[in-house]
């Protein structure tokens, strides 16, 4: 059971335009979100994360939307840049003991010059 | 401050064979996570480790276990290893389980 999905296995996007990276869950007990990015051969590194009790998160170039009640989370990128092109992945987790994050299967962006 | 490190970073193995994985965390995390990533599959939960003590299992079979030191560092192991098991293994390691995960660059195992 895919309890975090990236239905959109990717997304190519013109340099300096809007990247949307989308995201939905299952689990209405998950109440803290994150996304990571990953380059080939490195390690998935932290982006951007959420709490529950907001609806948007900024840092930079990075905005993440959360729509509770759609169980739905979106990433934006502006602008997007060439260095941007790299799989994304969306994780949740519910807060508390004993609780692992789930990971959905990752979308990857091309960013083209 | 030095990140997760994790070696090797390459093994080839072959099958009915056994591999152990390592994983040193961020100096003061004292949580671990493992995954496996495969093609398609995104990243699929192993275990995670908190205080030597291991707090959460993902669905994998008990070929795969684990294992946390006093200093926080962390093992995997596959015993009886099939081809299926070829994939990228990641570590990542945190302050607690409740903070952000922080991963290392992977092993690589290629059973044949």
């Amino acid at each position: 059971d895919q309890q975090v999905k990236q239905n959109s296995p990717s997304l190519s996007v013109q340099e300096g335009r809007i990247s949307i990276l989308n995201c939905d869950y299952t689990n209405s007990m998950f109440d803290y979100f994150l996304w990571y990015k990953k380059y080939p051969a490195e390690g998935p590194t932290f982006l951007i994360s959420i709490s529950s009790i907001k609806d948007k998160n900024e840092d930079g170039r990075f905005t993440v939307f959360l729509n509770k009640s759609a169980k739905h989370l979106s990433l934006h990128i502006v602008p997007s840049q060439p260095g941007d092109s790299a799989v994304y992945f969306c994780a949740a987790k519910r807060t508390g003991a004993n609780s692992k994050l789930t990971f959905g299967k990752g979308i990857t962006l091309s960013v083209r010059p | 401050k030095a990140g997760v490190t994790q070696t090797p970073r390459y093994l080839i193995k072959t099958r009915g064979q056994q591999v152990t994985l390592s994983c040193s965390p961020i100096s003061g995390h004292r949580s671990v996570s493992w995954y496996q990533q495969t093609p398609g599959q995104g990243l699929q939960f192993l275990f995670e480790y908190f205080s030597e003590t291991q707090r959460n299992k993902g669905n994998f079979p008990g070929r795969f276990s684990g294992r946390q030191f006093s200093n926080s560092r962390s093992e995997m192991n596959v015993s009886t290893l099939e081809l299926g098991d070829s994939a990228l293994y990641l570590c990542a390691s945190s302050l607690d389980p409740s903070y952000e995960q922080y991963f290392g660059p992977g092993t690589r195992l290629t059973v044949t």
